[in-house]
């Protein structure tokens, strides 16, 4: 069966970075595209972008972009996600979670079970 | 200010019916992008509910079920039961941004 394990938490100081990880099994990974969300405490899911583990190309949410990079691992079938010059404001959730694509959008089918990120001096 | 828009909160007692909105523009669900919804029980990961607009994935009750019409998207949930408390997202594709997008989810309180 699919399953998508991640790192776990972490505490982190403002300017610092942070690079979360996700480990898949139960398919062929290098098959499906990755997306990782993030939701801030209270709030709603938020898109960061989204990774080919073949080839590893990515596309990152404009918000993100220049602080945000995805990279894959396709030995160990792992997915990574570094954040960097961190805010308290992206104290969140972080997940990824697996594409598949029906028509003309991709949707999410399985996801790992979030990493909490806490940005606080 | 999510690009897709969903009531803050619905509710309905046992048994009842109860809809969520969904309401985007013509850069994505009007641009014919897929409507794609998620629960999400507090403490847990989202779990993926409905995709394609109507297509329920194995396991998922026949309860729930989508529909999308022009700029907007909605899903039904019939036989309202107490274990369907949790907060529910739609999700599409923005053309003009190229990004995925997320409503702002709604909660929804069993009576």
């Amino acid at each position: 069966q699919v399953q998508l394990v991640q790192s776990g938490a972490e505490v982190k100081k403002p300017g610092a970075s942070v690079k979360v990880s996700c480990k898949a099994s139960g398919y062929t990974f290098t098959s499906y595209y990755f997306h990782w969300v993030r939701q801030a405490p209270g709030q709603g899911l938020d898109w960061m972008g989204i990774i080919n583990p073949s080839g590893g190309s990515t596309r990152y949410a404009q918000k993100f972009q220049g602080r945000v990079t995805m990279t894959t691992d396709t030995s160990t079938s792992t997915l990574y996600m570094e954040l960097i010059s961190l805010k308290s404001e992206d104290t969140a959730i972080y997940y990824c979670a697996r594409v598949r694509y029906y028509e003309s959008t991709g949707y999410n089918d399985y996801w790992g079970q979030g990493t909490l990120v806490t940005v606080s001096s | 200010q999510s690009v897709l828009t969903q009531p803050p909160s619905v509710s309905g007692a046992p048994g009842q019916r109860v809809t969520i909105s969904c309401t985007g523009s013509s850069s994505n669900i009007g641009a014919g992008y897929d409507v794609h919804w998620y629960q999400q029980v507090p403490g847990t990961a989202p779990k993926l509910l409905i995709y394609g607009n109507n297509n329920r994935p194995s396991g998922v009750p026949d309860r729930f079920s989508g529909s999308k019409s022009g700029t907007s998207a909605s899903m039904a949930i019939t036989g309202l039961q107490a274990e369907d408390e949790a907060d529910y997202y739609c999700q599409s594709y923005d053309s003009p941004l190229s990004d995925w997008v997320f409503g702002g989810g709604t909660k929804l309180t069993v009576l």
